[in-house]
């Protein structure tokens, strides 16, 4: 089974529409992480927020949202009034310990394309 | 701060040839990070280092691949005999110390494509 999946291989909007990228994640550990990654056309992964199991508050930062729910496991990312600049492809990751170390799953990522 | 630098950026070579891939992480960080890209099997961890010391290698595909950290600011992928499917996109990453992996600051990347 996949630890982390993105059911969403690619979606298409308009630029200004809201768009969610959904994020499922299975885990048995209490204590766990998680994350997601940007993935522009140039190729470098970027980095956007770290969540850990404890905090299952919102966060917002800027047209960005992020909507971590234990109860479904899942941590579903949200951009407000797209641009084109959002186009790229986003990566869930999950970290969690295993045997007493890390290990680390991502997700098969999301497409999005943001038309103008 | 440079971030983590990955060399070379490309690398075109016949089958049968060895690669060596290497990354230099950022400075202070003492975990390091080896995946591979494709299209096929998407982000896959190949093998982490924690100051120096490999920890999780059950990523790694085979026998003709190893990765070595001599040095804290230094690591190397190897691949021999390198084959036509080892071709991908190959992510060195870093992160500083803490639980459950603070961010990975990736770097770059190396394309590698294998004839």
């Amino acid at each position: 089974a996949q630890k982390v999946t993105q059911a969403q291989t690619e979606i298409s909007v308009v630029e200004k529409e809201d768009v969610t990228l959904d994020c499922v994640y299975e885990t048995r550990d209490t204590t766990y992480y998680l994350f997601w990654y940007k993935q522009p056309p140039s190729g470098e992964l970027v980095f956007l927020i770290r969540r850990n199991s404890f905090d299952e508050q919102n966060e917002i930062s800027g047209r960005y949202s992020w909507n971590f729910q234990k109860s479904t496991s899942s941590f579903n990312f949200t951009i407000t009034a797209s641009q084109v600049v959002d186009s790229a492809v986003y990566f869930c990751a999950l970290s969690e310990k295993t045997d007493n170390f890390n290990k680390f799953y991502f997700g098969s990522g999301t497409k999005l394309n943001v038309k103008p | 701060d440079a971030g983590v630098i990955q060399s070379p950026r490309h690398e075109v070579t016949e089958m049968g040839q060895e690669v060596t891939l290497r990354c230099k992480p950022i400075s202070g960080h003492d975990y390091l990070f080896w995946y591979r890209q494709t299209m096929m099997r998407g982000l896959e961890l190949l093998i982490y280092f924690n100051n120096n010391v490999p920890i999780d290698d059950s990523g790694m595909p085979e026998d003709r691949f190893s990765a070595k950290m001599p040095n804290a600011s230094f690591s190397t992928l190897k691949i021999q005999p390198s084959e036509p499917r080892d071709s991908a996109v190959y992510f060195c990453a870093s992160s500083p110390g803490g639980p459950g992996g603070l961010p990975q600051h990736f770097g770059d990347g190396t394309r590698l494509s294998i004839l």
